[in-house]
């Protein structure tokens, strides 16, 4: 199975702050990668695939770079709605798996 | 637009079976694979497997196999998992997402909680 690692694990960030989060997957995976979005009690949102393009509707300071195993996505400008826990998935091979999340609260 | 509600919440004894419906509008059933997916507390999200619309064909994750089946209603454009064997370990949220070619999920349904106790 191939394994994905995020970091940071959790971070604080204010409101305006750019904040990156990256991936490192355990092996190759082209840019068969994507990004999600949950907040307690909820689905994920799906917000970005293919390691780089958006989801319809999603807000463009949004953004995902990669390719191969290393991984960003970063938010330009945090906004009070962008505090949740971020998950990497790959979807290069079977069984489908995810990064560990890092949660981004509130400093 | 896509639409995808899961059913309630289910209270199970460890040895039993549960079996959760994903129901779905909004698009061409047949179309589109559904996924099931799992989050345990405080985890994060492990893929179980998927179900065609169409033909009903499936494809499960190694962890899952024997254990699980999953199976679909196109007259009903509903999807289902069981899975057997319950322990503690399976307590989780399990959530269908409806797939947008090539596994990328883009739309999920809203998770039910299973809990798995004696």
């Amino acid at each position: 199975d191939i394994q994905m690692t995020q970091s940071p694990s959790s971070l604080s960030a204010s409101i305006g702050d750019r904040v990156t989060i990256t991936c490192r997957a355990s092996q190759a995976i082209k840019n068969y990668l994507a990004w999600f979005q949950q907040k307690p009690g909820k689905a994920p949102k799906s917000l970005i695939y293919a390691a780089s393009s958006l989801h319809s509707g999603v807000p463009s300071r949004f953004s995902g770079s990669g390719s191969g195993t290393d991984f960003t996505l970063t938010i330009s400008g945090l906004q009070p709605e962008d505090f949740a826990t971020y998950y990497c998935q790959q979807y290069n091979s079977y069984p489908l798996t995810f990064g560990g999340g890092t949660k981004v609260e509130i400093e | 637009q896509v639409q995808i509600v899961q059913s309630g919440a289910e209270v199970k004894k460890p040895g039993a079976s549960v079996k959760v419906s994903c129901q779905t509008s909004g698009y061409t059933f047949t179309g589109f694979a559904i996924h099931w997916l799992r989050q345990a507390p405080g985890q994060t999200l492990e893929w179980m497997g998927w179900v065609t619309g169409g033909k009903g064909d499936t494809k499960y994750s190694q962890r899952f196999q024997g254990r699980v089946t999953m199976t679909r209603d196109t007259s009903a454009t509903t999807a289902y998992m069981e899975l057997s064997s319950l322990t503690s370990e399976d307590t989780a949220v399990y959530f269908c997402a409806r797939d947008g070619g090539r596994d990328i999920l883009p739309f999920w349904g809203q998770g039910s909680l299973v809990t798995v106790s004696s």
